[in-house]
């Protein structure tokens, strides 16, 4: 079966870092994304990482280590605005074309 | 562009009724799915579509049917709503070979189940 685990709740304060991370257990692994949800909104894309390694955006960095099974979302120079749930998704092959979301974390950036 | 348009975007029902949810992109993705979010259990993948004419059951597909008949279009149908199916729904779309880009979500449909 697939499998992805992320902590429920994280709290941090405005301008610092956090990293948010992602385990994930699944066959016909094709790649991971991490979306961002603000509360009653869509989610929207932030990253896809297919390859082991650190991908940066800006303010967001994705690592993934495929053999590990493990990936983090880095937020740097945190914002208020950054308050919101970060989902991470695993897209495998497996039986299908399909992207299994993980329950999400909730991220509070306090002043 | 519209990008992918959900509609409506609240809806009310009682149990035993049956209803489709609109989905529709104009973006001409291949890939089209539906997902339902319950608090504390993320998103869950009910159905989704890798080109007109093709569909598959993702997780948790019971008590939902869905079609493909364009490109642009996929509804979801609830065949005799329940309770359980509480919930916000999402519609989600993207080119099935350029992953890097993400999925774009439309904008949900919370339904209540009475």
């Amino acid at each position: 079966g697939q499998n992805i685990d992320q902590p429920t709740e994280m709290t941090a304060t405005e301008g610092a870092i956090v990293q948010i991370n992602c385990t994930y257990q699944t066959s016909g692994f094709n790649g991971l994304f991490w979306y961002q949800q603000h509360a009653g909104e869509a989610p929207t894309f932030l990253s896809y990482n297919v390859l082991d390694g650190l991908e940066e955006k800006g303010r967001f960095s994705s690592f993934l280590s495929r053999s590990k099974g493990y990936s983090y979302l880095l937020l740097k120079e945190l914002q208020m605005k950054d308050s919101a749930s970060y989902l991470c998704a695993v897209h495998f092959n497996t039986g299908g074309f399909k992207t299994i979301f993980g329950a999400g974390t909730r991220l509070f950036v306090k002043a | 562009n519209a990008g992918v348009t959900q509609t409506p975007k609240f809806q009310v029902l009682k149990t035993g009724q049956s209803m489709t949810l609109q989905c529709a992109q104009d973006m001409n993705h291949e890939y089209m799915s539906w997902y339902r979010q319950d608090p504390g259990m993320g998103l869950r993948l009910i159905h989704y579509s890798v080109g007109a004419g093709i569909t598959d059951q993702g997780e948790v597909p019971n008590g939902y049917n869905v079609s493909r008949s364009t490109t642009e279009d996929f509804p979801l149908r609830l065949l005799s709503a329940a309770p359980s199916q509480t919930s916000v729904y999402f519609c989600a779309s993207s080119y099935s070979h350029r992953l890097n880009y993400g999925y774009t979500f439309g904008s949900g449909t919370r339904l209540t189940v009475v």
